[in-house]
């Protein structure tokens, strides 16, 4: 079946760091791709998606590109700050009449000031 | 535009008591809807989603059970509450189609003691 994997972290950086968080997935046919960013007490958010390979997603200096010979959806920003501290999960969503979305571990990141 | 409710937004109930989170969809139709549960410093576990009223799938043998009795309502329950049980129930919703996200509730945190 589809899965995702990710680096589970915690992940601590300091302010203005590059931050990598590493995803990849298996998945039959061709699957979209997510990355959703929880804050605490609260839900996920969706934070950037890419549809079809070599799409890239980005929003609020994140991105991530669509890497289908690879199998993989990296998410990246140059600069983080400390209100980018949260938990972030990638997830995919297949091509099967449920639509179900499956999720990867989630990444605590820490930004410190 | 469309919005997802999820109540309450904490519970805390005694072992072997009854459970039931409601979680509703306003401004769309025929909704995708999912229950995930996430366990403390863990990933989401997908307990049940729905296409259609009274269509459920359940995706974990558990003490939980699902119904949807109106297109845009859908509800978690329990007759006999667990220790385990404990977590972080978040609602979500989707539309069909391949690159379509999933929107999430404020989800619930339930203690039981």
């Amino acid at each position: 079946g589809n899965s995702v994997t990710q680096m589970e972290g915690p992940v601590t950086l300091s302010e203005e760091a590059f931050l990598t968080i590493n995803c990849t997935y298996t998945a039959t046919g061709y699957p979209s791709l997510f990355w959703y960013v929880q804050y605490p007490g609260e839900g996920l958010q969706l934070l950037l998606k890419a549809t079809k390979a070599d799409d890239k997603g980005s929003n609020k200096g994140f991105e991530a590109t669509y890497r289908k010979e690879t199998t993989s959806f990296h998410l990246e920003k140059g600069s983080v700050q400390v209100s980018d501290s949260a938990v972030y999960f990638c997830a995919l969503s297949g091509d099967n009449y449920g639509q179900n979305f499956v999720f990867g571990p989630g990444t605590r990141l820490s930004v410190l000031p | 535009s469309q919005t997802i409710h999820q109540w309450p937004a904490t519970l805390v109930q005694p072992v072997g008591s009854p459970l039931s989170l409601e979680c509703t969809v306003e401004g769309t139709s025929n909704p995708n809807l999912y229950w995930y549960r996430q366990a403390a410093g863990r990933g989401l576990q997908l307990l049940f989603y729905s296409v259609g009223i009274g269509q459920i799938s359940s995706e974990v043998p558990q003490n939980l059970s699902a119904s949807r009795p109106q297109d845009r309502q859908f509800i978690l329950s329990s007759k006999k509450l667990l220790l385990s049980d404990s977590g972080f129930y978040l609602c979500a919703w989707s539309v069909w189609g391949m690159d379509t996200e999933a929107f999430f509730g404020q989800g619930t945190r339930l203690t039981v003691v």
